[in-house]
């Protein structure tokens, strides 16, 4: 059964520092989406990775994909308050046909001025 | 385009109660899906549609039933609705054929049963 668990699931911190949030899954997969979720309101779309070393950026989060880790990362630079929502990370569950996601518990971020 | 829009936004239902969520996306995607969101566990996939007239099921399907009868519109079912499906209700579409594409998601259905 795959499963996937993010870390930290609470982040707190300012402005301006650097962090980083770990999603982890348990069966071989190689494509992993990252969604970000703001208070009340839908799944956004933020980046989609399809191969082992797979890395994109956007403005100031960059994602990461080890698939022989079984694990991809999502790089938070320099912080700004703008980014504070929960950020989810789901792993293909097949390979061909419907593609059913699982998601990770999702991570709420919290930046302070 | 409205991409995926889901009816209604908030409902409140009795224990036993039965309603319908509609799921709609005018993006002519084949793939549909029903997940519910529940604090602290992520989203969960409850069922899912490869086309019109299919259906199957997911991680979570007990206490629900879909229907796909046209290509556009995914709806899910709950007849005899139990606190335990107290949610936020998310649809989502993608494309089929380039399994890698992200799914699109409606803005939610959130559902107290009490």
């Amino acid at each position: 059964e795959l499963k996937v668990e993010q870390n930290p699931l609470f982040l707190s911190m300012q402005e301006e520092k650097n962090y980083t949030i770990y999603c982890n899954y348990s069966t071989t997969s190689d494509r992993l989406y990252w969604y970000r979720q703001d208070p009340g309101k839908s799944l956004e779309s933020l980046f989609v990775l399809l191969s082992n070393g797979a890395v994109k950026q956007e403005g100031r989060l960059m994602a990461s994909l080890d698939t022989k880790a079984r694990l991809s990362t999502l790089h938070i630079t320099a912080a700004v308050h703008d980014l504070s929502a929960t950020y989810f990370c789901a792993v293909d569950k097949v390979r061909q046909g419907a593609q059913k996601l699982v998601f990770g518990q999702g991570t709420r971020l919290t930046i302070n001025p | 385009n409205a991409g995926v829009t889901q009816t209604p936004k908030f409902r409140v239902l009795k224990t036993g109660q039965s309603m319908t969520l509609l799921c709609a996306q005018d993006m002519n995607h084949e793939y549909m899906y029903w997940y519910r969101q529940d604090p602290g566990m992520g989203l969960r996939l409850i069922h899912y549609s490869v086309g019109e007239g299919t259906t199957a099921k997911g991680e979570v399907p007990d206490g629900y039933n879909v229907s796909r009868l046209k290509k556009q519109n995914f709806l899910l079912g709950l007849e005899s609705a139990a606190p335990s499906q107290t949610s936020v209700y998310f649809c989502a579409s993608r494309v089929a054929g380039e399994y890698y594409n992200e799914q699109f998601f409606g803005p939610g259905t959130r559902l107290t049963v009490l």
